[in-house]
């Protein structure tokens, strides 16, 4: 089992404001970093995958960055929106192809 | 557009009621896997196949059971539900696993 952590659990933030949040997982046998955005009463949808140490990958007004080396990486939302107020979940695969999730950085943004 | 679907959003069984949960996915995916997502715990895998008839179990496993008879469709049956599998169920399927993994809407069971 794979030891996935995010922190911080939930997050309120105001319409406008930059915000960003922590994955962490074991840095040994790295295989890749997932991250998605899970809306209420909808599928988690795919935002990143990462796999090379450094790696820095934008979409819109989200980006993420991967540390590797040390085991972390960030989620970045710039200028947040009451649209982007959802689950951030963070995942990383075994080489056995087995998926091992966080519990979610809960993301409320208050217009 | 890629597509997972799951044959009920909602459903509500009795105890010692067998349960079948459908996947059906529309890309050609080696992979599928069965997650349940419970308050506080995250998503843990029940059961994930990476072909058709192969399956592995996961990190909870017991009271559950699979069946991936044909590459687009990975079944999970509670052979006896009890109240501690009321859940969300969410299945979903991918290729590698440096590439992009695509979910369900989910299934949320309740087991009285």
């Amino acid at each position: 089992i794979l030891n996935v952590e995010q922190s911080p659990q939930s997050l309120h933030v105001q319409e406008g404001d930059s915000t960003n949040f922590t994955c962490s997982f074991p840095s040994s046998n790295f295989y890749a970093l997932h991250w998605y955005r899970w809306e209420t009463a909808k599928s988690p949808e795919a935002l990143f995958v990462m796999t090379l140490n450094g790696d820095e990958k934008k979409k819109g007004r989200i980006s993420a960055t991967l540390n590797t080396k040390e085991g972390y990486s960030y989620l970045y939302i710039k200028g947040s929106q009451p649209e982007d107020s959802a689950t951030y979940l963070c995942a990383t695969p075994n080489t056995g192809n087995q998926f091992y999730f966080g519990t979610g950085t809960s993301l409320t943004v208050i217009p | 557009d890629v597509k997972v679907t799951q044959s009920s959003r909602y459903l509500v069984k009795r105890t010692g009621e067998k349960v079948f949960l459908e996947c059906v996915q529309d890309m050609d995916h080696e992979n599928m896997f069965w997650y349940r997502q419970d308050p506080g715990l995250g998503l843990r895998l029940i059961y994930f196949s990476y072909d058709v008839k192969m399956k592995e179990k996961g990190d909870i496993p017991e009271g559950y059971s699979v069946s991936r008879e044909k590459k687009e469709r990975f079944s999970l049956i509670l052979e006896s539900a009890s109240t501690n599998q009321t859940s969300m169920y969410l299945c979903a399927s991918g290729g590698h696993p440096r590439e992009t993994q695509y979910f369900g809407p989910g299934t949320r069971l309740l087991v009285l």
